[in-house]
């Protein structure tokens, strides 16, 4: 079975404090992953893919296949990185699988 | 930067009634898909189209549903007669190649009533 499990709906942090949201999957196949990104009222734009392993303003994201975990990390939150990030998960067929997304906080 | 673009940004229908949600996929890209959110949940996957055929599609997308490329440029979602429960937020989406990753358009809020 395809899933992605985010375990935290929101996440609040100060500004300047890391910041590491979770994600979790479950896939038979070799996993390419990608979180997505929506702003408030704006669409889902597409912030990082494993497969290019880059840093997509100040957001990292290492795959763990051991743990099966693709959690995204950024060692210093900014009040603008606050929106909903969502896990995916590119399954057979060329479709995406969400997970159910996580709203970041960042406080002043 | 190249956009998805879809029309409208809401719509308002009568349960029973047919609707098509329209979608401008990227100029170069070949993939096309349909995903949806209803209030709260996960955004799913519908439906993806390359070479002028459905390639997969999921549960949800029944004989409601359909798709088509009527031109070079849009990409439509039709549902043929329309249920309180198929009232979410449809995104339409493209990409270049196969595992790419897509671009989403800003979405069809859709309220059955």
């Amino acid at each position: 079975a395809q899933r992605v499990t985010q375990p935290e709906k929101l996440l609040s942090v100060f500004k300047g404090a890391p910041v590491e949201l979770k994600c979790n999957y479950s896939y038979s196949g070799s996993p390419e992953l990608f979180w997505y990104v929506q702003y408030s009222r704006q669409r889902l734009q597409l912030l990082l893919r494993h497969i290019s392993r880059e840093s997509i303003k100040g957001f990292t994201a290492d795959l763990n296949k051991g743990e099966t975990s693709f959690h995204l990390k950024k060692p210093f939150a900014q009040e603008e990185d606050s929106a909903m990030y969502y896990c995916a998960l590119m399954a057979y067929g060329n479709k995406l699988v969400f997970g159910a997304g996580t709203i970041l906080r960042v406080k002043s | 930067e190249p956009e998805v673009t879809q029309t409208p940004s809401h719509q308002v229908t009568q349960m029973g009634q047919e609707v098509i949600l329209r979608c401008v996929p990227i100029s170069n890209h070949l993939y096309f898909y349909w995903y949806r959110q209803i209030l709260g949940q996960k955004v799913e996957f519908l439906v993806s189209f390359y070479n002028n055929e459905i390639s997969e599609k999921s549960e949800i997308f029944d004989d409601q549903f359909s798709v088509e490329r009527p031109d070079g440029s849009n990409f439509t979602l039709k549902i043929r007669s329309t249920k309180l429960e198929d009232s979410a937020m449809y995104f339409c989406a493209s990409s270049e190649t196969a595992n790419y990753g897509y671009t989403f358009g800003s979405g069809t809020r859709l309220t059955v009533v």
